[in-house]
């Protein structure tokens, strides 16, 4: 069964710096999404992207995150200057769109900001 | 606005018994409710979905969820609890087809020997 693949699976950052969070999307998928966890708490949507645009943004997903479809098959999520607050685990779906179709999701990076 | 409880964060069964996690949801329009399991250090999978096309919906690993829209429930249930079924369990739910899910704040399933 196809599945979602996020890189790496665990990505450690000097506070400040920029990191890059990669995901591969189930191939025939149209709609990617960017969910966050932090430790302990509920999965938090963060953006969703539909034909290479955003599509909706929480308000955590404010200036310093952006997202990416560089080629046909990556979905990035970018953040640029990195907080310790960002430490968390960033988890990649994508689907299909249909009414009957859920989103899938991948096994995650745990961002760590030291 | 759309919102999912699980109204309990901690549920505790010993092995062979009835497993039962809450779901209760709030929407101003039909919604596609979702049960995910999450076990240590990996992804969310899907245990079953709703989206009107039956209330009662079987999921993998013996689970079942029943959506009832009189009490605005999606109950997770299983028979017989098995060791491997420990776990965090998620409800969710979606709006329209494409938007965000929505998570509740997770039930984490305890089973005793």
């Amino acid at each position: 069964e196809p599945e979602v693949t996020q890189t790496p699976s665990h990505q450690v950052t000097q506070m400040g710096q920029e990191v890059i969070l990669r995901c591969v999307p189930i191939s025939n998928h149209l709609y990617f999404y960017w969910y966050r966890q932090i430790l302990g708490q509920k999965v938090e949507f963060l953006v969703s992207f539909y034909n290479n645009e955003i599509s909706e943004k929480s308000e955590i997903f404010d200036d310093q995150f952006s997202v990416e479809r560089p080629d046909g098959s990556n979905f990035t999520l970018k953040i640029r200057s990195t907080k310790l607050e960002d430490s968390a685990m960033y988890f990649c779906a994508s689907t299909g769109g249909g009414i009957n179709q859920p989103q899938h999701f991948g096994d995650g990076t745990r961002l760590s900001i030291l | 606005a759309q919102s999912v409880t699980q109204l309990d964060s901690h549920v505790s069964v010993s092995e062979g018994t009835p497993v039962l996690l809450r779901c209760n949801y709030s929407s101003s329009y039909s919604p596609s409710l979702f049960w995910y399991v999450q076990h240590p250090n990996k992804g969310l999978q899907l245990l079953l979905k709703y989206t009107s096309a039956a209330t009662l919906v079987k999921g993998i690993n013996g689970f079942e969820a029943e959506f009832k829209k009189s009490e605005t429930s999606f109950h997770l249930t299983k028979p017989s609890a098995h060791m491997s079924d420990a776990a965090e369990y998620f409800c969710a739910g979606r709006g329209s087809s494409a938007s965000k899910i929505i998570f509740g704040s997770g039930t984490r399933l305890s089973i005793r020997p």
